[in-house]
């Protein structure tokens, strides 16, 4: 079965350090990947998104993902992480095939001063 | 302001009893998207739209309805049958279909009295 997997329920980092956020996917193919974030009591709002070409994608706030055909993996990451990165972020997948959004169970980003 | 609007933000449902969430868009997008969000489980596809007059089942389908006779709108309904409706339910809307970034609504807690 397709499906998204985020290893990490919850991280807490240091303000100021850097911030990887894991990302796995169970696809026949490769999908289409995004990465999501939310503010407590918010909708989602999208940071990126990869769909082919450059592995390495630069979004908005700051961060990046890089796209690892061989690790079925799609991590993001941010060099410094700032106190309003708290939040939880979503990874998300799709084949293209059919109207909809398979999503990871979410990780929440806790951000310590 | 271009985006959507989910209305209300906190909603309480008595047991046998049916109750409305409202979201609408203007952004003229096409398809247009509900899914139900409980903790520590991401997000999943209630039911989806790609045009007016039409909607398809998502993953989560049973216990709930919709209706898309306007383009900006995609009301959901909450049926009795669904047993255990307490969640968080986000509405969002995209341009031609799932290739494109998902715009979400702020959300309304459905909470059971």
């Amino acid at each position: 079965a397709q499906s998204v997997t985020q290893p990490d329920i919850h991280i807490t980092v240091s303000e100021g350090a850097s911030l990887e956020l894991r990302c796995n996917y169970s696809y026949g193919a490769t999908p289409y990947l995004f990465w999501y974030v939310q503010s407590p009591g918010q909708g989602l709002q999208l940071l990126l998104k990869y769909f082919s070409g450059d592995t390495l994608v630069q979004g908005i706030k700051g961060f990046e993902a890089e796209f690892k055909r061989s690790q079925s993996s799609f991590n993001l990451r941010k060099p410094s992480v700032h106190w309003s990165d708290a939040a939880e972020y979503f990874c998300a997948a799709n084949t293209g095939t059919a109207s909809k959004l398979t999503f990871g169970t979410g990780t929440r980003l806790q951000v310590t001063l | 302001d271009g985006g959507i609007t989910q209305s209300p933000k906190y909603l309480f449902r008595k047991e046998g009893q049916n109750v409305t969430l409202s979201c609408e868009q203007n952004l003229n997008h096409d398809a247009m998207y509900w899914y139900r969000q409980d903790p520590g489980q991401g997000l999943r596809l209630i039911y989806y739209s790609q045009i007016v007059n039409d909607f398809q089942k998502g993953d989560i389908a049973e216990g709930y309805s919709v209706s898309r006779e306007k383009k900006e709108s995609f009301p959901l309904t909450v049926t009795s049958a669904q047993k255990n409706p307490t969640a968080f339910y986000l509405c969002a809307s995209s341009e031609t279909g799932i290739r494109e970034k998902l715009f979400f609504g702020s959300g309304t807690q459905l909470s059971v009295l």
